[in-house]
């Protein structure tokens, strides 16, 4: 079974533009969740969403958003890039929802670095 | 809200001994869930071991094992017989149980080396 892959896996952009990064989760999970981890910040929750709709949201500014497919693949935009989103981006799927203890799996992240 | 602390970020051990890794947190919350990852060098993080707040029974997985006092709100992960493999950094994470923003919070993690 293949397991959780984001792309692009590394990706470079300047201040003010915006980005769009892509998980497909392993076959037959419906949720999936996004993290933010930078050195100073640590591992941040994003959000979570669950056939086709945002169910958890973390501290983020609106410049954060993310959509999912109907096959479950999602993707997560920022805009207005600010040199403070350079950071790993974690995608997670499972099997349901996070509150009802479903074990994550993780992806390879993409690098986001912002010039 | 909660917060996860993980005061040690860096820790050492010598291959096939035992090692313990510190978190604690606070909540005000009673039903929440507890858990440990590991983020090995190659960056795709895994589940070691969890535990619901409402068990006493420490969680055991093979190797790695918690102390979990509720009390004290600390949650401690033990890895015995460590083997290089071990080698990752390990973050502490806490989820509150209810369907309202469940949300996973994460410690700032601690890297933890096995030397052979």
């Amino acid at each position: 079974k293949a397991g959780v892959t984001q792309t692009p896996r590394y990706l470079i952009k300047t201040r003010g533009q915006q980005v769009t990064l892509s998980c497909s989760p392993i076959s037959g999970h419906r949720s999936v969740s996004w993290y933010q981890q930078t050195p100073g910040q640590g591992l941040q929750f994003l959000f979570e969403y669950f056939s086709e709709t945002q169910r958890n949201k973390g501290n983020f500014p609106g410049r954060f958003s993310g959509r999912q497919f109907s096959n479950s693949r999602s993707e997560m935009n920022v805009s207005t890039l600010e040199l403070g989103d350079s950071a790993l981006y974690l995608c997670a799927s499972s099997m349901g929802l996070l509150f009802d203890l479903n074990e994550q799996f993780f992806g390879p992240g993409t690098r986001l670095t912002v010039l | 809200a909660q917060t996860v602390t993980q005061s040690q970020p860096e820790m050492s051990v010598q291959e096939a001994e035992t090692v313990t890794l510190s978190c604690t947190y606070d909540t005000s919350e009673n039903n929440y869930y507890l858990f440990w990852y590991k983020q090995p060098p190659s960056r795709q993080m895994i589940l070691v071991i969890r535990q619901e707040a409402y068990k006493q029974q420490n969680a055991t997985e093979n190797r790695f094992s918690v102390n979990f006092q509720k009390a004290a709100k600390s949650f401690s992960l033990k890895i015995s017989d460590s083997q290089l493999g071990d080698t990752a950094m390990y973050f502490c994470a806490f989820m509150k149980h209810t369907g309202a923003n469940s949300k996973l919070t994460f410690g700032k993690g601690i890297t933890l080396s096995v030397r052979p």
